[in-house]
């Protein structure tokens, strides 16, 4: 099956830093991904889709020049919170599809503290 | 905009069934349900596509009625590992993107 792996799990950064988190398909290749925050006990929240190739669309309210994406490969996309403060802190998700088949694999996530 | 899920918690003895609905205000092309344990990702159950399609394994299934727009997963003889927020997410018609909006999710919580 589709699995999506997502690197940091866990960091903690000092406000005002930048933080990088990856999302990689590792047995299919993913034109598209999807990136979502949850603030605790919320729903998710898309953030942008992610193109390979191209820019990423992002969604209403959400700033593209503090949440950089970066669709550089088939099998990675990044996210990179620039600049951040306490209020970024937050679960950070990445999903993909595999071509061909229905529902999507969620990466295992990305807990975000700014102190 | 956000689905509406129904209800928003749960609580169960072991064996009972539940059913969780999620409702949309415009037109639907598909409805996908995850399961997401605390500190978890979302883990996918099922993705519903047709008008009243029904769809599941074991003893976990779901509807997506196309004319009223709602999707129901029905739970049924629940077990302890059940537990868990569930959410709908919806892909709709004119989006054509894939990308899915989710509903407010509904925790559901099963005792002994």
């Amino acid at each position: 099956g589709a699995v999506v792996s997502q690197h940091p799990s866990r960091v903690i950064c000092k406000s005002g830093t930048s933080v990088k988190i990856e999302c990689r398909s590792l047995d299919f290749q993913a034109t598209t991904m999807f990136w979502y925050r949850q603030f605790p006990k919320q729903s998710l929240m898309l953030m942008a889709t992610s193109n390979e190739g191209s820019k990423a669309t992002y969604e209403q309210g959400v700033e593209k020049d503090k949440f950089l994406i970066n669709h550089a490969s088939l099998t990675l996309s990044t996210l990179t919170v620039t600049s951040a403060h306490p209020e970024d802190s937050s679960f950070y998700i990445c999903s993909a599809s595999l071509v061909g088949s229905f529902g999507y694999t969620f990466g295992s996530g990305t807990r975000l503290t700014v102190v | 905009q956000q689905p509406v899920q129904s209800p928003q918690a749960v609580i169960l003895r072991e064996g009972e069934d539940a059913v969780i609905n999620c409702s949309s205000s415009k037109a639907l092309y598909s409805v996908h349900w995850y399961r997401q344990k605390h500190g978890e990702a979302p883990v996918f159950l099922m993705i519903l596509l047709k008008g009243g399609e029904q769809k599941g394994h074991e003893k976990i299934s779901a509807s997506f009625n196309e004319k009223k727009q709602q999707s129901s997963l029905y739970l049924t003889a629940s077990q302890l590992s059940y537990s868990g927020t569930y959410f709908c997410g919806t892909e709709y018609r004119e989006s054509n993107t894939g990308k899915l909006i989710f509903g407010q999710g509904t925790t559901l919580q099963v005792k002994p």
